[in-house]
């Protein structure tokens, strides 16, 4: 049974350029929640997406877009990155938006220069 | 504002010892609170999940317990082994605040042979 995979591992980006990073969730997880950790930080949450739609969105720019696909898998987009957006970006699944365990993947680290 | 607060930040032990981490939330309402391991570098590791209506959760040498009247979980590991080295964070759930996991910045442990 595969767990949540991302990819890719690593990305370095110049300053103004856009990415877009891809999670598939664990089988038969409906959920897909992206989350941005700096280092030495907790993970902080970006948004959720259910059902094809975004369900709750943190306190991001609307520079941070998503998407999820049919299939469940997901998309998170960055525009005019900036300096700062240098993180290690996670993606979890879970089956029920709220009640279940959720499970994270390992994580794209994003180098912006 | 709600907060996730882990105390110590980093702590060091001899192997074979038992220990304690520590997480308070500043709302009792809570849905779940989840505790992970993150190796450096990596994504995060589920450990335990307790619902809002549990006191504890055991899996193996860990035992988490939940005390939402004062806002308190703990982590205990039993018998800690050099490979329990790693970042402890604890993430909740508030109940009025949907779906994100609201995480402390983590404990990291160090046990040495």
């Amino acid at each position: 049974d595969a767990g949540v995979t991302q990819s890719p591992t690593h990305l370095i980006k110049t300053r103004g350029q856009q990415v877009t990073l891809r999670c598939s969730p664990k089988s038969g997880h409906d959920t897909v929640s992206w989350y941005q950790q700096a280092l030495g930080q907790g993970p902080q949450f970006i948004f959720q997406y259910y059902e094809e739609e975004e369900r709750q969105r943190g306190n991001f720019p609307d520079r941070f877009s998503g998407h999820q696909f049919p299939n469940y898998s997901s998309e998170l987009n960055v525009n005019a990155l900036l300096l700062g957006d240098s993180a290690l970006y996670l993606c979890a699944s879970s089956l029920v938006p709220t009640g279940g365990m959720q499970y994270f993947g390992p994580g794209t680290r994003l180098t912006v220069t | 504002k709600q907060e996730v607060t882990q105390i110590p930040a980093a702590l060091s032990v001899p192997e074979g010892e038992n220990l304690v981490l520590n997480c308070s939330f500043t709302d009792s309402a809570i849905y779940n609170l989840q505790w992970f391991r993150q190796d450096p570098g990596k994504g995060l590791t589920s450990l335990l999940l307790i619902q809002s209506s549990q006191r504890e959760q055991t899996s193996g040498r860990l035992n988490a317990s939940l005390d939402k009247s004062s806002g308190r979980s703990t982590l205990y590991i039993a018998a800690s082994q050099p490979g329990d080295s790693a970042t402890y964070l604890c993430a909740v759930i508030f109940s009025n605040s949907g779906y994100a996991l609201n995480f402390g910045k983590g404990t990291s442990l160090l046990v040495t042979p």
